[in-house]
């Protein structure tokens, strides 16, 4: 199984709504990640899980909360998000921590498309 | 600090022309480059990766890229394009000690009739 899968497609929220996205991988990875992906802009990211804890956090507000549950599951939490929020959240995973010579190329899931009313 | 610069927002060219978008890095150290692709509304998908073991990698759907460290660059080249390779395309670059890789700004490649 080499897929990454996500839940749900598209989510439509109010400013108010508590929502989480969902992500799943069985490739025996140990790095998942959370970006965040503008129309016609590259993703950016926001967490990074390696082993099943938080080891990288760029900046992101609080009202995003990330969790690891187990190494195959990866979420994201949403509370009192801004229509500036709406956007594609990608899910990744990866080999990681990355093995000398080899790359550690990342595979991505199809993203929630995320709308804040 | 590593980065990647994708030169040309958008590319386009005719089916069955030559497929060729830019790519140049920058890294204080042997850097790991890869291309991505993604269609619309979709994640993204790996074409291929560099890791120093080539320097022409060949990867998915008929693309390549040459690394040519005296030009910092990895280009992306297709001989023949197709309609379904329409898309935007990314450059991306990591290090050895990175645990996290560096997107440039993305290419749409249109294909013309």
């Amino acid at each position: 199984d080499t897929e990454v899968t996500q839940t749900p497609k598209h989510l439509v929220m109010g400013m108010t709504n508590k929502k989480s996205l969902k992500c799943e991988q069985h490739m025996g990875h140990r790095a998942m990640y959370w970006y965040k992906q503008k129309a016609k802009k590259p993703p950016e990211l926001m967490f990074v899980y390696s082993y099943e804890k938080l080891s990288i956090n760029e900046s992101v507000p609080s009202r995003f909360s990330p969790e690891c549950p187990n190494s195959s599951l990866l979420n994201l939490h949403l509370h009192a998000l801004q229509p500036e929020d709406s956007a594609l959240y990608l899910c990744a995973s990866s080999q990681g921590p990355l093995r000398t010579g080899e790359g550690d190329e990342q595979f991505f899931g199809p993203g929630t498309r995320l709308t804040v009313l | 600090a590593q980065s990647v610069t994708q030169l040309g927002s958008h590319v386009s060219v005719s089916e069955g022309a030559l497929v060729l978008l830019r790519c140049n890095y920058s890294s204080s150290v042997p850097p790991y480059l890869f291309w991505y692709v993604q269609y619309p509304n979709q994640g993204l998908q790996l074409l291929l990766k560099y890791t120093s073991a080539a320097t022409l990698v060949k990867g998915i759907n008929g693309f390549e890229a040459e690394f040519k460290k005296s030009e910092t660059s990895f280009h992306l080249t297709k001989p023949s394009a197709h309609m379904s390779d329409a898309a935007e395309y990314f450059c991306a670059v990591s290090d050895s000690s990175a645990s996290k890789i560096i997107f440039g700004s993305g290419t749409r490649l249109s294909i013309r009739p």
